[in-house]
Parts: C-alpha cells; sequence; structure tokens
C-alpha cells in the first residue's frame, strides 16, 4: 500500500517553455502532497505543501508564480514550471500522506527535468 | 531551526561487517524521526518512524535506535543490495520533513 506514482519520470524541455509534472496517489486519499527538489549529493529540499482544494504554502525563497502547483483532487497535484530555465534543472520529487496515518510521507519516484 | 546532520558522508562496508550510520537533530518538538533509502535516481523509500527516545525498530538486517539528541541506522551483516543512501529526517511542529544530507553506503561482495 501507500504507493505514490509521477509522470514523466525525466523530461528534457527548451529555455522559456513550461512543463507540468504530475504526483498521483494510487491506493490511497493524499490530504496533503509536498513537492521537494534534490540537487546531486544534497538534501531533499521542501518547495510547497499543497491541502486537497487550497492554495499551495511556498517556503522561503521559492517563486510561487514560476512553480505553479494544484491539488485539485484527493489523489492528484500537479506542480507546472513556467518559463524555465537551465538552473531549474533538477530532480522533482513529489509524496503524501494521508489523514490518520503516523505522519509519514510516501514519495514518489521522482522526475528528472533538464532544461536546454 | 530544525536541522538535520548525518555521518558519514560515506561508508564503504565488506559485505558481512556490520556498522552504524548517524543522525543528530535539533527539532523545536519532535513529533517523528524518519529513516529513508534512495537508491539513484530514485525517490525515497519509507523504512522507519522513531517518535520517543528509547524507541527501536527493525526490519531484516536494520535496526534503527533513537535517542533525544540522535538515532543510530545500525546495519548487520550487510549484503550488496543494502548498498543506498539512507536519509534521515525530522518532522517538528509542523508536517515539514527537514532531511540530512544521507549517508551513501556502499557494500562490497
Amino acid at each position: 500500500g501507500a504507493v505514490v506514482s509521477q509522470h514523466p519520470s525525466r523530461v528534457i524541455c527548451k529555455s522559456g517553455t513550461s512543463v507540468k509534472i504530475e504526483c498521483r496517489s494510487l491506493d490511497f486519499q493524499a490530504t496533503t502532497m509536498f513537492w521537494y527538489r534534490q540537487f546531486p549529493k544534497q538534501s531533499l529540499m521542501l518547495m510547497a505543501t499543497s491541502n486537497e482544494g487550497s492554495k499551495a504554502t511556498y517556503e522561503q525563497g521559492v517563486e510561487k508564480d514560476k512553480f505553479l502547483i494544484n491539488h485539485a483532487s484527493l489523489t492528484l497535484s500537479t506542480l507546472t514550471v513556467t518559463s524555465a530555465h537551465p538552473e531549474d534543472s533538477s530532480f522533482y520529487i513529489c509524496s503524501a500522506s494521508f489523514q490518520g496515518g503516523s505522519h509519514e510521507q510516501y514519495f514518489g519516484p521522482g522526475t528528472r527535468l533538464t532544461v536546454t | 531551526e530544525d536541522q538535520v546532520t548525518q555521518s558519514p558522508e560515506a561508508l564503504r562496508l565488506q559485505e558481512g561487517e556490520s556498522s552504524s550510520l548517524n543522525c543528530s537533530y535539533t527539532v523545536s518538538g519532535l513529533r517523528g524521526l524518519f529513516w529513508y533509502r534512495q537508491d539513484p535516481g530514485k525517490g525515497p523509500e519509507f523504512l522507519f518512524t522513531l517518535y520517543s527516545a528509547g524507541e527501536e525498530k527493525e526490519k531484516e538486517r536494520l535496526k534503527a535506535t533513537l535517542t533525544k539528541k540522535e538515532s543510530f541506522l545500525h546495519i548487520t551483516a550487510p549484503k550488496p543490495e543494502d548498498s543506498a543512501t539512507y536519509l534521515c529526517a525530522v518532522q517538528g511542529g509542523s508536517e515539514k520533513l527537514v532531511f540530512g544530507k544521507g549517508t551513501k553506503l556502499t557494500v562490497n561482495p
């Protein structure tokens, strides 16, 4: 149980274009979803927290107009990187937790974004 | 501010050579300490949650322990398939997880 999927697993886009990444909880309803970014040999850095049906809460230093997060249902959250630039190239990982759970977050497999 | 420091950064073991990974933390109101395993190019895989000092949990060759300042992940008689990066994270007053940089474990056959 507690499986989270992400799509796509890898994406290459040109500078200035937008990219959408999907995160789905497959076998549970995720009341809260989280988006992280991970650079090589670095910690996972939380970008934002989203609850179904409400606006995402962004961490300090994360541009909410650049990283658009939508959590329209209890099983789907999307992250759109708008006007991507090479410095946005990174490994993006989502996680999900469910109400009544023991606070664990279950992670997706990640999406490798390369902006050329 | 919640902080997590993991040591060592990298650890090489021979198959069967037991060892421990350390996770030191400072947190305001610990709700939980989490251990994850991460393989290259993959998302973290949940291993354990520890809630209070003195608690221990085991899974196969792994055993996690917790004190008020640190947690240890003990690996007994590791196998090459245990090679991965092991991440420690704490959860304080909010639902946010604060991660350490991880310990990259390599187990040679």
